[in-house]
């Protein structure tokens, strides 16, 4: 089945330690973004990417950076540099082309203590 | 930038209620989104909507792209248990960016 797998699911970390979240598509996608959710909020972009070694930041990039090396990968690291970082990390892809729906993962939610 | 207004943010409701939820955009949106996410998981697309009056349903949800462009809304009809969750509202515009709502918390009494 096709999909987008992120892991792991839950992540502790030191603060001061830098921590690098996986997604992988199997979609064929072109397009892959990454969001950050808090309690009540909705989804902030973090960093998006259309297509293989190019991204651009999203609203809030500050304290995190990606790669695109591969079309099948997006990894996102959380840098020391990110002032609050526990949060749940959601990852997601979409097919070239404007308006084409987000397809989500299932979350890495990440606490840094 | 674009925002969207989302409401109610939360709804209590009993088993065999409808519910209607629905969101509101500062500017003109070309696409609207409604997903469902479980707790501890990624939102699921339920809906898709591409032209201004746009009326689609799945299953016993109901969504409406509004004339005006800048606003939609999505029926429940007959809640059951499983539609506990929380609903978001996505927009697109101009730019080619998603814009999401804050969510409308849901909780169904069996």
């Amino acid at each position: 089945d096709g999909g987008i797998t992120q892991s792991p699911k839950y992540l502790f970390r030191k603060e001061g330690q830098n921590v690098t979240l996986s997604c992988e598509q199997n979609l064929n996608h072109d397009a892959m973004y990454w969001y950050r959710q808090d309690p009540g909020q909705g989804l902030r972009l973090i960093y998006y990417s259309q297509i293989v070694n190019d991204f651009q930041k999203g609203d809030i990039a500050e304290g995190y950076s990606v790669s695109r090396e591969k079309k099948e990968s997006f990894p996102l690291t959380v840098t020391s540099a990110q002032k609050n970082p526990t949060a749940f990390y959601l990852c997601a892809s979409s097919q070239q082309g404007r308006y084409s729906p987000l397809h989500f993962g299932n979350g890495t939610r990440l606490t840094v203590t | 930038g674009q925002q969207l207004n989302q409401s109610p943010q939360s709804m209590f409701i009993q088993e065999g209620e409808d519910v209607s939820m629905n969101c509101t955009s500062s500017s003109i949106f070309n696409t609207w989104l409604w997903y469902k996410q479980d707790p501890g998981e990624g939102p699921v697309l339920l809906i898709a909507l591409y032209k201004a009056g746009e009326l689609t349903s799945n299953g016993r949800l109901t969504a409406q792209f509004g004339i005006t462009r800048k606003d939609s809304f999505l029926n429940i009809s007959a809640s059951i248990p499983s539609d506990v969750g929380i609903y978001f509202c996505a927009g697109q515009g101009g730019s080619e960016k998603l814009v999401f709502g804050k969510g409308t918390k849901l909780t169904v009494n069996p």
